[in-house]
């Protein structure tokens, strides 16, 4: 098993560009969700997803895009990127929402 | 919000000491789990209890768990050099909820 993947490893972007950040696990889990880690701010909560076909809100949805139309994969959209997005950003999988999570190896993104 | 709040932000201590993190919660949960993080890597998950437990061990690994304070504390016995990362709680509402990380413990261990 691969577990989770996650692409790219590094990007940067300019202000107003939009990008996908790619997330995919091979472990057949229902639960997968996306976190921005910014320094002394810990993990926070973009969207999650319990199952293909639904997603919901997190802590900090706005300026985000997300869909889950695979049980494999579940990318985030920045639509327009800003400056405020420049973090390290995580997805995660289990198999269902309160098991143990299995987290892949983060995207640090810069946006100037 | 964030759900949990770790406590302390940072934690330093010799090897072979123990180090003791705690983790506050605001409402109630299905149940809590911690994870480290070593630096600039993704999230490995350590231990789950859950909300009807009050203790659980996993090597050199003891988490408390008091659902009247709503709070839990991970203790590290005899820290290793290779325990130096930061240390994260985490707690859900049950199924279908989304499960939601505390700021963070960060711990060095010096030899």
């Amino acid at each position: 098993n691969a577990g989770v993947t996650q692409t790219p490893k590094f990007q940067v972007l300019k202000t107003g560009q939009s990008m996908t950040l790619q997330c995919a696990q091979d472990m057949n889990h229902e639960y997968m969700s996306w976190y921005r880690q910014d320094p002394g701010m810990g993990l926070r909560l973009i969207h999650y997803s319990v199952g293909a076909g639904i997603t919901d809100q997190g802590e900090v949805p706005n300026g985000y895009n997300v869909s889950r139309s695979t049980t494999e994969d579940f990318p985030l959209r920045l639509l327009s990127a800003a400056p405020s997005q420049t973090s390290v950003y995580f997805c995660a999988s289990s198999l269902r929402t309160y098991s143990q999570q299995y987290f892949g190896p983060g995207t640090r993104l810069t946006v100037t | 919000s964030q759900q949990g709040e770790e406590d302390p932000q940072a934690l330093s201590i010799q090897e072979g000491e123990n180090a003791t993190m705690n983790c506050s919660y605001k409402t109630s949960i299905n149940n809590l789990q911690w994870y480290r993080q070593n630096s600039g890597r993704g999230l490995v998950h350590l231990i789950l209890i859950r909300s009807n437990e009050r203790e659980k061990h996993s090597g050199r690994l003891r988490v408390t768990l008091d659902t009247s304070k709503k709070s839990s504390s991970l203790l590290i016995t005899a820290s290793r050099a290779a325990d130096t990362a930061s240390y994260f709680c985490a707690t859900d509402a049950g199924a279908g909820t989304a499960l939601i990380f505390g700021k963070g413990t960060t711990l060095s261990v010096s030899s």
